[in-house]
């Protein structure tokens, strides 16, 4: 059973501090998003890859945040310095283009929980 | 950008009822998909059904089956013969074309099932 894994599930975290946020997509997936989860804005799109490169970050807070796909096992999104208000969920999501089957659904990681206080 | 609205925050449904929840959108383009995902408790996000914007028929998958009217840009769940087990946090998005790409979240409608 395929799943897309992600870690840690949880992460507490003073403000300042650097979070690392880990994310293996089903194998042979190409395309990788992540998303951020909060009671405020619901779910939103930080960004997306398309086999490792970035396709859009435009959801995503330029000078704190990063994402990249050191290989095509791994995605990684970082927040350096953190601040209270990126307390949310995080998801990863994977899924592949055409010419996969229809309707190239994204499967959804459990998420990372992050607070910083 | 695509504007996804879910009006029912809360919804309450006896058990082996039905029940509809309600979604409309908001696009320009011709060529989108629809979605919806189930959130339990538990937080993972599940994938149930899937409508193309040029699809004729109405998308079914077991006891769910999304309402098409395109016309009204409106993309209704139905849940047929609820279980308990159907509580949960359901979000409807959309997307863009016809193939892989981000999703529009509504901010969801949280279903409870009461025996």
């Amino acid at each position: 059973d395929a799943r897309v894994t992600q870690t840690p599930r949880h992460k507490v975290t003073e403000m300042g501090q650097e979070v690392t946020m880990r994310c293996q997509p089903i194998l042979g997936h190409n395309t990788v998003f992540w998303y951020r989860q909060t009671m405020m804005q619901g779910l939103e799109l930080l960004a997306y890859f398309r086999n490792r490169a970035p396709l859009d970050d435009s959801g995503m807070p330029k000078d704190r945040f990063s994402a990249e796909m050191p290989d095509a096992t791994l995605a990684t999104l970082k927040i350096q310095p953190s601040e209270p208000r990126d307390s949310a969920v995080y998801f990863c999501a994977s899924g592949l283009p055409p010419p996969d089957r229809k309707p190239y659904e994204q499967y959804f990681g459990p998420g990372t929980r992050l607070t910083v206080t | 950008a695509q504007k996804i609205t879910q009006t029912q925050p809360g919804m309450f449904v006896q058990e082996k009822e039905a029940v509809t929840l309600d979604c409309t959108y908001d696009t320009s383009d011709q060529s989108y998909g629809l979605f919806w995902y189930k959130q339990p408790s538990s937080g993972e996000m599940i994938f149930l059904i899937y409508q193309g914007s040029y699809d004729e028929q109405n998308a079914t998958e077991g006891r769910y089956s999304l309402n098409f009217q395109k016309a009204r840009k409106s993309a209704n769940l139905v849940i047929s013969a609820s279980q308990l087990g159907d509580s949960a946090m359901y979000f409807c998005a959309t997307r863009r074309g016809s193939t892989l790409g981000r999703l529009y979240f509504g901010r969801g409608t949280q279903l409870t099932v009461w025996p």
